[in-house]
């Protein structure tokens, strides 16, 4: 059981590039989101999801892109990268109840130069 | 809008030595209430979390938080602390696409 996998661990891009951060868990879980962590502000929602075909934005979406066509994989998209992306990106998951514990992947870390 | 404070951003304190970390959250409802553990270049893990009834909840690797109400507070305690805790701890109120979380209070264990 992997639980939730993020690839890829390291990225470096310089300004205007566009990427794609990989995110999928083998729980079976409804509800998967993407978070972003910077020194001294905690975790901030970019993006979540409640199923297959539905998104919708979090706290701070501006910059970034979802899709979530299956249960499993819920990719991040920089459509054209810029320094203020630079951070740790964290993709977790849970059932799609009140108050249930979100499970986390690795984290991957972007830099934007 | 719900908010979570963690007063303390770094924390440092000797081996065996006991440790509360504490947490002030607001809320317009009963809360639901988490204490996450990251440790260095990995994911969150849930410590434990309180929804209702005992304000005094366990959780993994013999932590434990209690939850005042009249205080909005959610503190986080360990009775005596091993050179393995140190971490970065995160308080977080909500729930899926409302879960808010604080700043973090980084933890230094003394030998």
């Amino acid at each position: 059981n992997a639980g939730v996998t993020q690839t890829p661990k390291f990225q470096v891009l310089k300004t205007g590039q566009s990427m794609t951060l990989q995110c999928a868990q083998d729980m079976n879980h409804e509800y998967m989101s993407w978070y972003r962590q910077d020194p001294g502000m905690g975790l901030r929602l970019i993006h979540y999801s409640v199923g297959a075909g539905i998104t919708d934005q979090g706290e701070v979406p501006n910059g970034y892109n979802v899709s979530r066509s299956t249960t499993e994989d819920f990719p991040l998209r920089l459509l054209s990268a810029a320094p203020s992306q630079t951070s740790v990106y964290f993709c977790a998951s849970s059932y799609l109840s009140t108050g249930v514990e979100l499970f986390f992947g690795s984290g991957t870390q972007l830099s934007v130069l | 809008a719900q908010s979570v404070t963690q007063p303390d951003i770094h924390i440092t304190v000797s081996e065996g030595a006991s440790l509360e970390l504490r947490c002030n959250y607001s809320y317009g409802a009963t809360p639901y209430l988490f204490w996450y553990v990251q440790s260095p270049g990995q994911g969150l893990q849930l410590l434990l979390k309180y929804f209702s009834g005992d304000t005094l909840v366990q959780g993994i690797k013999g932590f434990e938080a209690e939850f005042k109400r009249s205080q909005s507070s959610f503190n986080l305690r360990k009775p005596s602390v091993h050179w393995s805790d140190a971490a970065e701890y995160f308080c977080a109120v909500g729930g899926n696409n409302d879960m808010r979380f604080g700043a973090g209070t980084r933890l230094t264990v003394k030998p």
